[in-house]
């Protein structure tokens, strides 16, 4: 098993749709994060997990909705999205949410809103 | 707020050539700068941390270095394997409003032809 497994690798839905995207960590890790990346843009940090709490929202529209049940596993719920949405959606993990923890990417979902 | 910037965009470079990366930032109370490794399709992966000015760190061909506003990526003799997108990214410390996020830069495309 890789460490950070993201599914799925590509999705497409319409504005109307419902979708989850899913990560999973198998590094024993207690903070997970979901990133956006858009194209010519840098990383944008969206949600941070520690220990299962939400410690970060970078104000992000509520028709992104992440969950995250237990230390090893994260979701973003997708509602009523916009084609600017269009992204890449990195998930990562690190040790704690602290200062200087590296993180570890997953592979991300390629998002396309039609 | 904090920024990071990253030049040049992209680089295209022969087997061997030399270069460097650059990253700028503005950060209040740096913790950490951190070297990220991107390849098509695929999350970044960690390659550095440089905690304070002066400070120096190696992989392989790659040698990261950090002034009080900047850092480079130094890549001797490149591969065509060193192709990718290299990003740069910096976290405040307790006291900054940005703290424990990573700011990203938006990365240098680097191309080796053999």
């Amino acid at each position: 098993e890789t460490g950070v497994t993201q599914t799925p690798r590509h999705l497409v839905m319409g504005m109307t749709n419902k979708k989850s995207l899913k990560c999973e960590q198998h590094l024993g890790h207690n903070a997970m994060y979901w990133y956006k990346q858009s194209a010519k843009k840098p990383l944008e940090l969206m949600f941070v997990y520690n220990f299962k709490e939400q410690t970060e929202n970078n104000s992000v529209p509520s028709r992104f909705s992440p969950e995250c049940p237990n230390s090893s596993h994260l979701f973003l719920h997708l509602h009523t999205l916009q084609p600017e949405d269009s992204a890449l959606y990195l998930c990562a993990s690190s040790q704690v949410y602290r200062v200087n923890e590296k993180l570890f990417f997953g592979s991300g979902t390629q998002l396309s809103v039609l | 707020e904090d920024q990071v910037t990253q030049s040049p965009e992209a680089l295209r470079l022969q087997e061997g050539e030399s270069s460097s990366l650059n990253c700028s930032y503005t950060v209040s109370g740096l913790r950490g700068l951190f070297w990220y490794r991107q390849d098509p399709g695929k999350g970044p992966e960690f390659l550095f941390t440089l905690y304070s000015a002066g400070e120096e760190k190696e992989k392989e061909r790659l040698k990261a270095t950090l002034t009080k506003k900047e850092s480079f990526l130094h890549i001797t003799a490149p591969k065509p394997e060193d192709s990718a997108t290299y990003l740069c990214a910096v976290q405040a410390g307790a006291g900054g409003t940005s703290y424990g996020k990573l700011t990203f830069g938006q990365g240098t495309i680097l191309t080796v032809h053999p």
